[in-house]
């Protein structure tokens, strides 16, 4: 079984610091990383890839690969209440369906 | 604009009866996705479809679950019969052609609830 794995959380942060979740995966063939958003009740919305070792900025979200380490993360700067959500880690090998992780639940508080 | 479009989005049946859910991917995407989700699992892949053709189906308990893909607009997956624990959401997603596998579009998500 290929596993992604991530904290369910809660991870609480208060308005304006850095929210950061974590993400590992089992299969060494992985290549291509995702962060999906889910708000409650909504469906999954793509919001970083990432394909190479190294930090991928866009606007406040940056996305950190560590092939080596098969570790994935999330960097939310400047968190506001509106990115309470669950945010998704996925993995997959080219031409395959995504494998997603079941979630971090991140609460930002005013 | 442009969006994976579900039907139906809820749906409540008693055990034992067919459900069928249908999905029409984005114009222009020709992979298509069925994805279950549970509290207790996330999302897991029921299948895979590239082209209208079957990639990987192996999440989908076949003894009663079906996906096909009558032509490029239309996905179906049908539960017969269905059981109290197939209540879930059912996302459709779709892909762009030459796009990576992983760059998805959800539908809104068909939420099932089996009596």
């Amino acid at each position: 079984q290929k596993e992604v794995e991530q904290n369910s959380g809660p991870l609480s942060v208060p308005e304006g610091a850095i929210a950061s979740l974590n993400c590992t995966y089992s299969d060494r063939g992985s290549q291509s990383f995702f962060w999906y958003r889910q708000y409650s009740g909504k469906s999954p919305e793509l919001i970083m890839s990432i394909y190479s070792n190294g930090d991928k900025e866009d606007g406040r979200f940056t996305a950190q690969l560590n092939k080596a380490s098969q570790y994935v993360s999330l960097l939310i700067r400047d968190s506001q209440p509106s990115d309470s959500a669950t945010y998704l880690c996925a993995v997959n090998r080219p031409g395959y369906a995504l494998n997603f992780g079941k979630g971090t639940s991140l609460l930002v508080t005013p | 604009d442009a969006r994976v479009t579900q039907t139906p989005r809820h749906k409540v049946t008693e055990m034992g009866q067919e459900v069928t859910m249908r999905c029409q991917p984005i114009l222009g995407h020709n992979t298509v996705f069925w994805y279950r989700q549970t509290m207790m699992q996330g999302l897991e892949l029921l299948a895979y479809f590239r082209n209208r053709a079957p990639l990987d189906d192996s999440g989908m308990p076949k003894d009663r679950f079906s996906a096909e893909m009558p032509d490029a607009t239309l996905a179906t997956l049908k539960i017969q019969p269905s059981e109290p624990r197939d209540s879930a959401v059912y996302f459709c997603a779709s892909g762009p052609r030459g796009g990576n596998t992983g760059e998805l579009f959800f539908g809104e998500g068909s939420r099932l609830t089996v009596l």
